[in-house]
């Protein structure tokens, strides 16, 4: 595609709810990225895939969060159970190979009420 | 731990100006650095990559150093324009993922 799309681009849910993000990457991009922005806050890391493997996945906050990517291109991050502090801004990020330029998503803005 | 530093938190200037944006890290053990911009309610534009055996990266009016054995980075904006207004993040790569800072926030004004 012509560059990363998230969606949807906004989300509210209830505290306790299941939530699911997508995110396409460009096509031909090997290395995928998720982040998470804050209110005022730096980008925080989640987890990263190379392929279809995800090697490091250190910064998912708690086991209510988990990721997969399929097919080497389309990623989705599920939250389980959301409560009120995983409401963020969720950026997907791509690049042709690691450690290379990183193309980024706009975002999910996501609001657990 | 690696930690990305970025000052001024803010910075306002008039039209015309040029200016330096400053980013400092505690690990000079990078693969590169990257100059991100950011609009309000947008996600991330790169700007300028450096790779660690570089000193420099130009694009237009921007020009990126880095000195990897100090930790630091400056991205330097000439002639600056009401549209370069947005929030400017730097972040290194240390291994698989970027390390971000926490950003500055210019705003340009006529």
């Amino acid at each position: 595609g012509a560059g990363v799309s998230q969606s949807p681009s906004n989300k509210v849910t209830e505290k306790g709810k299941d939530v699911e993000l997508r995110c396409d990457p460009i096509s031909g991009h090997t290395a995928l990225y998720w982040y998470r922005q804050s209110l005022g806050q730096g980008l925080e890391f989640l987890i990263y895939f190379q392929g279809n493997s995800a090697p490091d996945k250190s910064g998912l906050p708690s086991d209510r969060f988990s990721a997969e990517r399929t097919g080497g291109s389309v990623s989705t991050l599920t939250i389980q159970r959301t409560q009120q502090e995983d409401s963020a801004v969720y950026l997907c990020a791509s690049s042709l190979v690691m450690n290379e330029k990183l193309f980024f998503g706009s975002g999910t803005q996501l609001s657990v009420l | 731990k690696q930690e990305v530093t970025q000052i001024p938190a803010a910075l306002s200037v008039p039209e015309g100006e040029n200016l330096v944006l400053n980013c400092s890290f505690t690990d000079s053990a990078i693969y590169n650095l990257q100059w991100f911009r950011q609009d309000p309610g947008k996600g991330l534009t790169s700007l300028l990559l450096i790779q660690s055996s570089q000193r420099e990266q130009t694009s237009g009016r921007l020009n990126a150093s880095l000195d990897k054995s100090s930790g630091r980075s400056t991205l330097y904006i000439a002639a600056s324009q009401p549209g370069d207004s947005a929030t400017y993040l730097c972040a290194v790569t240390p291994g698989d993922k970027l390390i971000f800072g926490t950003g500055t926030r210019l705003q340009v004004f006529p």
